[in-house]
């Protein structure tokens, strides 16, 4: 079945420096799409990827999608502490609505 | 206001004993999803529903069981089957957008404590 891997799980930084986590996915994706969830919350939303290939930027934030649809990437430019909490991937299946989440990258970040 | 609400917020039950978590959305959305989330472990999949009347398994679906009588509700119930039940369960619902989004919304969760 469709299994998503996330990486790393936790990632330390000094404020200021950059983050990246990787996602990859055993199967072919319809969508991936990026969610955050701060400690005692929910996820919430960040972006969608549809297209091979494509990359979307917000802010300090950039997110990639790979050219076969089965990874992608997000990088913060410049970590600052309100980019703290769990980072996830979630990929949408080819023919349903299974969204299957990765295991999430946990950030914190120094001052 | 339009969301999705999931209820209670906490949740304590004896072991053995079946329990149901209630989810509620008025955003007309079609998809549901059920989620277990566990330290480290991240979202694992229960159940979810594309439409009414119909539902999937997902990846750890054994101890569960749910319904899709109304496209407002999506209840799990947790059976004394499953062999680990204490976790914090989180709900959600999608629609897909004119645009092609189908940005997946989150309820508050509930915390399960199985004593």
């Amino acid at each position: 079945g469709q299994q998503v891997m996330q990486i790393p799980q936790y990632q330390h930084v000094q404020e200021g420096e950059d983050f990246t986590t990787y996602c990859n996915s055993s199967t072919t994706l319809s969508n991936i799409q990026w969610y955050k969830q701060r400690p005692g919350g929910h996820p919430v939303f960040l972006i969608q990827l549809v297209k091979s290939g494509e990359v979307k930027k917000q802010k300090r934030l950039t997110f990639q999608f790979g050219e076969a649809k089965k990874n992608s990437s997000l990088h913060i430019t410049a970590t600052q502490t309100t980019d703290v909490g769990t980072y996830f991937c979630a990929g949408l299946g080819g023919s349903n609505y299974k969204l299957t989440f990765g295991k999430g990258t946990l950030l914190t970040v120094n001052p | 206001d339009g969301g999705i609400t999931q209820s209670p917020k906490y949740l304590f039950r004896k072991e053995g004993q079946n329990v149901t978590l209630s989810c509620e959305q008025n955003l007309n959305h079609d998809a549901m999803y059920w989620y277990r989330q566990d330290p480290g472990q991240g979202l694992r999949l229960i159940y979810y529903s594309q439409i009414v009347n119909d539902f999937q398994k997902g990846d750890i679906a054994e101890g569960y069981s749910v319904s899709r009588e109304k496209k407002e509700s999506f209840p799990l119930t947790v059976t004394s089957a499953q062999k680990n039940p204490t976790a914090f369960y989180l709900c959600a619902s999608s629609i897909e957008g004119a645009d092609g989004n189908t940005e997946a919304f989150f309820g508050q969760g509930t915390r399960l404590t199985v004593v």
